[in-house]
């Protein structure tokens, strides 16, 4: 069964740095990408950039350049993603999320998403 | 940037049908993709370029893309549709999400 399984809750004060990993079991992680999306309270999903786990390639929203990471470490199928610089309305649930595509078709679908986990940036 | 408009909410008659639009400039030139988010759970694909199952999906899900809007139709809907719904396309190498439309079923 494909299953993605996140780190659990953080919180953090603002201006520091947040690091959450996606752990791939079921298939072969580096044949997939990897997306973030996240869910701020009271919002609609938003994406928040992808890697592609077998070649490292990495692309962000230009809203997150400079502040984001997000790095894969195919032996134990997992992705980290590093947000830096926390704002309060960074707080939201990130999803990881496997990208899938088909020949000649441009961009993903995603499909599973892991289960969420909670960051809330407080002082 | 790529702007999706989806009504914030809909309801439906149990058992009756819902359709659910996601508006965009010429979007039927794109692939669209909906999701169904429950509370307190992960999003669910549901429908992938325009009108395509995943497996697991009943059939009672279907999709179309047509002009400046596509849409996510569910037939005789059932208590366990009730959730939010998002459609997603790709657009310059970003993924853009609509509003999301809270569907209930009465």
């Amino acid at each position: 069964q494909v299953r993605l399984v996140q780190s659990g809750a953080e919180m953090k004060r603002p201006g520091a740095s947040v690091t959450i990993s996606c752990k791939g079991f079921g298939y072969t992680f580096t044949d997939y990408p990897l997306h973030w999306v996240r869910q701020a309270p009271g919002q609609s999903l938003e994406w928040v950039g992808w890697i592609v786990a077998g070649h490292g390639n990495t692309t962000f929203p230009k809203k997150f350049q400079g502040r984001i990471a997000i790095t894969s470490d195919s032996f134990a199928s997992t992705v980290n993603m590093e947000l830096r610089s926390l704002r309060s309305d960074d707080t939201a649930i990130y999803y990881c999320a496997r990208g899938l595509s088909a020949p000649g078709i441009g961009g993903n679908w995603f499909a599973p998403w892991g289960q969420g986990t909670l960051v809330t940036v407080s002082s | 940037s790529y702007d999706l408009t989806q009504s914030l909410s809909l309801s439906v008659a149990l058992g009756q049908t819902a359709r659910i639009t996601c508006g965009g400039n010429n979007i039927a030139s794109k692939n669209v993709h909906w999701y169904q988010r429950k509370p307190g759970q992960a999003p669910v694909l549901v429908m992938y370029r325009d009108g395509n199952r995943p497996s697991g999906i009943t059939e009672r899900f279907s999709g179309s893309n047509w002009r400046n809007t596509a849409t996510l139709t569910i037939s005789r809907a059932q208590a366990g549709d009730e959730a939010d719904y998002y459609c997603q396309v790709w657009d310059s190498n970003i993924w853009f999400f609509g509003g999301g439309t809270k569907l209930t079923v009465l």
